[in-house]
Protein backbone atom coordinates (compact mmCIF):
# COMPACT_ATOMS: atom_id res chain seq x y z
CA UNK A 1 0.00 0.00 0.00
CA UNK A 2 0.73 3.44 -0.06
CA UNK A 3 3.17 4.76 1.96
CA UNK A 4 3.64 8.92 3.00
CA UNK A 5 6.29 10.37 4.85
CA UNK A 6 6.28 13.89 6.12
CA UNK A 7 9.01 16.39 7.06
CA UNK A 8 9.67 18.09 9.34
CA UNK A 9 7.67 17.06 12.35
CA UNK A 10 7.57 20.22 13.79
CA UNK A 11 8.31 23.84 12.47
CA UNK A 12 9.24 27.19 13.87
CA UNK A 13 9.46 30.74 12.29
CA UNK A 14 8.98 34.31 12.39
CA UNK A 15 6.58 35.99 11.23
CA UNK A 16 6.84 36.72 7.87
CA UNK A 17 8.78 34.23 7.51
CA UNK A 18 8.25 31.71 4.64
CA UNK A 19 7.80 28.03 5.65
CA UNK A 20 8.42 24.84 3.93
CA UNK A 21 6.62 21.17 4.75
CA UNK A 22 7.78 17.74 2.64
CA UNK A 23 6.34 15.52 2.11
CA UNK A 24 7.03 11.90 -0.28
CA UNK A 25 4.75 9.15 -1.71
CA UNK A 26 5.25 5.34 -2.40
CA UNK A 27 2.99 4.66 -5.22
CA UNK A 28 3.31 5.78 -8.46
CA UNK A 29 -0.35 5.19 -8.93
CA UNK A 30 -1.09 7.51 -6.56
CA UNK A 31 -2.36 11.24 -8.63
CA UNK A 32 -3.80 13.43 -6.09
CA UNK A 33 -2.26 15.17 -3.26
CA UNK A 34 -4.36 17.50 -0.49
CA UNK A 35 -3.37 19.42 1.72
CA UNK A 36 -4.96 19.85 5.39
CA UNK A 37 -4.51 22.13 8.02
CA UNK A 38 -5.76 21.27 11.63
CA UNK A 39 -5.81 24.27 14.03
CA UNK A 40 -5.23 23.56 17.83
CA UNK A 41 -9.03 21.80 18.75
CA UNK A 42 -10.26 22.12 15.94
CA UNK A 43 -11.05 19.58 12.67
CA UNK A 44 -8.65 19.01 9.67
CA UNK A 45 -9.72 20.88 6.94
CA UNK A 46 -8.45 21.45 2.91
CA UNK A 47 -6.74 24.28 2.19
CA UNK A 48 -4.89 23.37 -0.81
CA UNK A 49 -5.01 20.04 -3.33
CA UNK A 50 -2.53 19.29 -6.78
CA UNK A 51 -3.10 16.63 -9.56
CA UNK A 52 -0.66 14.58 -10.99
CA UNK A 53 -1.22 16.65 -14.07
CA UNK A 54 -0.35 19.56 -12.44
CA UNK A 55 3.43 20.43 -11.53
CA UNK A 56 2.62 23.84 -8.89
CA UNK A 57 -0.22 25.23 -7.94
CA UNK A 58 -0.94 28.57 -5.83
CA UNK A 59 -3.52 30.38 -3.92
CA UNK A 60 -2.41 33.63 -2.41
CA UNK A 61 -0.21 32.66 0.25
CA UNK A 62 0.63 28.87 -0.23
CA UNK A 63 1.56 27.06 -2.90
CA UNK A 64 1.92 23.38 -3.92
CA UNK A 65 5.03 22.49 -6.11
CA UNK A 66 5.04 18.38 -7.09
CA UNK A 67 7.43 16.39 -8.94
CA UNK A 68 6.30 13.50 -10.20
CA UNK A 69 9.79 11.34 -10.65
CA UNK A 70 10.93 12.11 -7.48
CA UNK A 71 7.38 10.96 -5.74
CA UNK A 72 7.48 14.01 -3.78
CA UNK A 73 5.09 17.05 -2.71
CA UNK A 74 5.63 20.43 -1.15
CA UNK A 75 3.59 22.96 0.54
CA UNK A 76 4.63 26.58 0.71
CA UNK A 77 3.51 29.22 2.82
CA UNK A 78 4.83 32.65 2.37
CA UNK A 79 4.26 35.67 4.62
CA UNK A 80 3.58 33.78 7.57
CA UNK A 81 1.23 35.05 10.15
CA UNK A 82 0.06 33.90 13.95
CA UNK A 83 -2.37 32.35 12.61
CA UNK A 84 -1.10 29.98 10.37
CA UNK A 85 0.45 28.42 13.22
CA UNK A 86 -1.44 24.76 13.23
CA UNK A 87 -0.35 20.93 12.49
CA UNK A 88 -0.63 20.79 8.86
CA UNK A 89 -1.06 16.94 7.31
CA UNK A 90 0.07 16.24 3.48
CA UNK A 91 -1.86 12.73 2.09
CA UNK A 92 -1.63 10.89 -1.21
CA UNK A 93 -4.91 9.30 -3.16
CA UNK A 94 -5.88 7.67 -6.70
CA UNK A 95 -8.67 9.34 -8.66
CA UNK A 96 -11.40 6.48 -8.73
CA UNK A 97 -10.56 5.36 -4.91
CA UNK A 98 -11.75 7.53 -2.10
CA UNK A 99 -9.50 6.59 0.82
CA UNK A 100 -6.44 9.06 1.17
CA UNK A 101 -3.35 8.17 3.16
CA UNK A 102 -1.90 10.81 5.37
CA UNK A 103 1.61 12.09 6.45
CA UNK A 104 2.06 11.84 10.35
CA UNK A 105 1.66 15.86 10.18
CA UNK A 106 3.97 18.93 11.06
CA UNK A 107 3.17 21.44 13.26
CA UNK A 108 4.04 25.32 12.58
CA UNK A 109 4.36 27.80 15.30
CA UNK A 110 4.41 31.22 13.57
CA UNK A 111 5.89 33.82 16.49
CA UNK A 112 4.83 37.05 16.17
CA UNK B 1 -22.02 24.28 3.45
CA UNK B 2 -20.81 20.30 4.31
CA UNK B 3 -21.86 19.35 7.49
CA UNK B 4 -20.54 16.73 9.39
CA UNK B 5 -21.47 15.53 13.52
CA UNK B 6 -20.35 13.51 15.83
CA UNK B 7 -22.18 12.63 18.86
CA UNK B 8 -19.70 13.17 21.51
CA UNK B 9 -16.69 15.44 22.06
CA UNK B 10 -15.45 13.61 25.10
CA UNK B 11 -16.08 10.32 25.97
CA UNK B 12 -14.84 8.50 29.22
CA UNK B 13 -15.03 4.95 29.22
CA UNK B 14 -14.04 1.84 31.45
CA UNK B 15 -11.95 -1.27 30.23
CA UNK B 16 -14.44 -3.95 28.56
CA UNK B 17 -17.08 -1.71 27.87
CA UNK B 18 -19.14 -1.51 24.38
CA UNK B 19 -18.67 2.13 23.05
CA UNK B 20 -20.63 3.50 20.11
CA UNK B 21 -19.17 6.42 18.34
CA UNK B 22 -21.90 8.30 16.03
CA UNK B 23 -21.03 9.96 13.11
CA UNK B 24 -23.43 12.15 10.77
CA UNK B 25 -23.53 13.94 7.48
CA UNK B 26 -25.50 16.25 5.55
CA UNK B 27 -24.54 16.30 2.53
CA UNK B 28 -25.42 12.96 0.62
CA UNK B 29 -22.04 11.81 0.33
CA UNK B 30 -21.75 8.58 -0.55
CA UNK B 31 -18.17 7.47 1.23
CA UNK B 32 -17.59 7.40 5.18
CA UNK B 33 -14.29 6.84 7.20
CA UNK B 34 -13.36 6.65 10.13
CA UNK B 35 -9.57 7.67 11.43
CA UNK B 36 -7.55 7.53 14.52
CA UNK B 37 -5.22 10.44 15.23
CA UNK B 38 -2.27 10.15 17.99
CA UNK B 39 0.41 12.64 18.43
CA UNK B 40 3.12 12.09 16.19
CA UNK B 41 1.70 9.15 13.99
CA UNK B 42 -1.05 11.56 12.08
CA UNK B 43 -4.40 10.01 10.74
CA UNK B 44 -4.88 6.34 10.52
CA UNK B 45 -7.68 4.85 9.02
CA UNK B 46 -9.70 2.30 10.65
CA UNK B 47 -12.68 1.51 8.30
CA UNK B 48 -14.91 3.13 5.21
CA UNK B 49 -17.29 2.90 3.60
CA UNK B 50 -18.34 3.76 0.49
CA UNK B 51 -22.30 2.87 0.39
CA UNK B 52 -25.22 1.96 3.01
CA UNK B 53 -24.12 -1.63 4.33
CA UNK B 54 -20.79 -1.88 2.84
CA UNK B 55 -17.58 -1.35 4.93
CA UNK B 56 -13.94 -1.89 3.84
CA UNK B 57 -11.03 -2.15 6.65
CA UNK B 58 -8.81 0.26 6.80
CA UNK B 59 -4.71 0.22 8.13
CA UNK B 60 -6.06 -0.42 11.57
CA UNK B 61 -9.37 -2.36 12.31
CA UNK B 62 -8.67 -4.40 14.88
CA UNK B 63 -10.51 -4.17 17.84
CA UNK B 64 -13.18 -2.24 15.87
CA UNK B 65 -16.01 -2.30 13.97
CA UNK B 66 -18.73 -0.48 12.23
CA UNK B 67 -22.37 0.00 10.97
CA UNK B 68 -24.13 1.65 7.66
CA UNK B 69 -27.52 1.51 7.87
CA UNK B 70 -28.06 4.81 6.45
CA UNK B 71 -26.54 7.02 4.00
CA UNK B 72 -26.16 9.77 6.21
CA UNK B 73 -25.20 7.72 9.26
CA UNK B 74 -21.96 6.28 10.05
CA UNK B 75 -20.93 4.34 13.02
CA UNK B 76 -17.79 3.03 14.86
CA UNK B 77 -18.13 0.23 17.43
CA UNK B 78 -15.28 -0.71 19.67
CA UNK B 79 -16.59 -4.09 21.29
CA UNK B 80 -14.49 -4.32 24.14
CA UNK B 81 -12.63 -1.10 24.78
CA UNK B 82 -9.02 -1.44 26.06
CA UNK B 83 -7.08 1.76 27.13
CA UNK B 84 -4.84 1.64 24.20
CA UNK B 85 -7.62 2.97 22.68
CA UNK B 86 -7.22 5.84 23.93
CA UNK B 87 -7.42 8.65 21.38
CA UNK B 88 -9.13 11.13 19.43
CA UNK B 89 -11.53 9.66 16.59
CA UNK B 90 -12.60 11.60 13.48
CA UNK B 91 -15.35 10.95 11.28
CA UNK B 92 -15.37 12.28 7.73
CA UNK B 93 -16.77 11.84 4.33
CA UNK B 94 -16.35 12.62 0.97
CA UNK B 95 -18.91 12.44 -2.34
CA UNK B 96 -17.78 9.72 -4.95
CA UNK B 97 -16.53 11.24 -8.27
CA UNK B 98 -13.59 11.28 -10.76
CA UNK B 99 -11.24 13.05 -10.06
CA UNK B 100 -10.91 12.62 -6.10
CA UNK B 101 -12.91 13.97 -3.26
CA UNK B 102 -12.26 16.30 -0.88
CA UNK B 103 -13.21 14.55 2.32
CA UNK B 104 -14.94 16.77 5.04
CA UNK B 105 -13.88 16.17 8.41
CA UNK B 106 -16.41 16.24 11.84
CA UNK B 107 -15.14 17.65 15.25
CA UNK B 108 -13.74 14.81 16.19
CA UNK B 109 -14.68 12.32 19.49
CA UNK B 110 -11.76 12.57 22.37
CA UNK B 111 -12.19 8.95 23.66
CA UNK B 112 -10.63 8.27 27.52
CA UNK B 113 -10.66 4.51 28.12
CA UNK B 114 -9.76 4.01 32.05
Amino acid sequence: GENVEQHPSTLSVQEGDSAVIKCTYSDSASNYFPWYKQELGKRPQLIIDIRSNVGEKKDQRIAVTLNKTAKHFSLHITETQPEDSAVYFCAAGTSGYSTLTFGKGTMLLVSP
Amino acid sequence: DVKVTQSSRYLVKRTGEKVFLECVQDMDHENMFWYRQDPGLGLRLIYFSYDVKMKEKGDIPEGYSVSREKKERFSLILESASTNQTSMYLCASSATGKPQETQYFGPGTRLLVL
